[in-house]
């Protein structure tokens, strides 16, 4: 298995450019989710989703649109970058049951800057 | 407020000697903790889940305890080694039935020198 992977590993954009990054995994996991990490703060969810055809919001969805159309893959897409999305992305996927204590895989990060 | 808070922020220990790192959670529903390790660069990977009814769990030199009482958790670490230099971050998986949701602490930066 190759887990969780991520694409690109580094970005640089411009204020106002889109792009997406994208996230696959090979597990067959139920949830999937994208996290931002800035210094000095926890991982922050930006959106989720517990299934193909279900995601919803996290704790800082602003500026951020996610879709899930297969179990696999579960992209991000920034639709206009400004300088405060300049952080390093986690995308990460498990099983999700009542209670579950399944491990929580994360991909390697994406680190991306916004000039 | 759901939040995970964890102590120390950093901490600098010499190659072999033992350490603690707490966390400290006000979530609630409860349903397990994680402790995560993170490289630099990298993405945090898993070293011991617990729920509610369990007190110690071990991953080699890593041991994990929770108090489920006092809300509270310590990741201790065994003579510890270069390659243990890496942030430790306390992960709470809570809330009602359906709407189970990660709460990430600020993690404990730990730098092990030779």
């Amino acid at each position: 298995n190759a887990g969780v992977t991520q694409t690109p590993k580094f970005q640089v954009l411009k204020t106002g450019q889109s792009m997406t990054l994208q996230c696959a995994q090979d597990m067959n996991h139920e949830y999937m989710s994208w996290y931002r990490q800035d210094p000095g703060m926890g991982l922050r969810l930006i959106h989720y989703s517990v299934g193909a055809g279900i995601t919803d919001q996290g704790e800082v969805p602003n500026g951020y649109n996610v879709s899930r159309s297969t179990t696999e893959d579960f992209p991000l897409r920034l639709l206009s970058a400004a300088p405060s999305q300049t952080s390093v992305y986690f995308c990460a996927s498990s099983y999700w049951t009542a209670g579950s204590t399944d491990t929580q895989y994360f991909g390697p990060g994406t680190r991306l800057t916004v000039l | 407020k759901n939040q995970v808070e964890q102590s120390p922020q950093s901490l600098i220990i010499l190659e072999g000697k033992n350490c603690t790192l707490q966390c400290n959670y006000t979530v609630s529903p409860f349903s397990n903790l994680r402790w995560y390790k993170q490289d630099t660069g990298r993405g945090p990977v898993s070293l011991t889940i617990m729920t509610f009814s369990e007190n110690t769990k071990s991953n080699g030199r890593y041991t994990a305890t929770l108090d489920a009482d006092t809300k509270q958790s310590s990741l201790h670490i065994t003579a510890s080694q270069l390659s243990d230099s890496a942030s430790y971050i306390c992960v709470v998986r809570g809330g009602s039935s359906g709407t189970y949701k990660y709460i990430f602490g600020t993690g404990t930066r730990l730098k092990v020198l030779a």
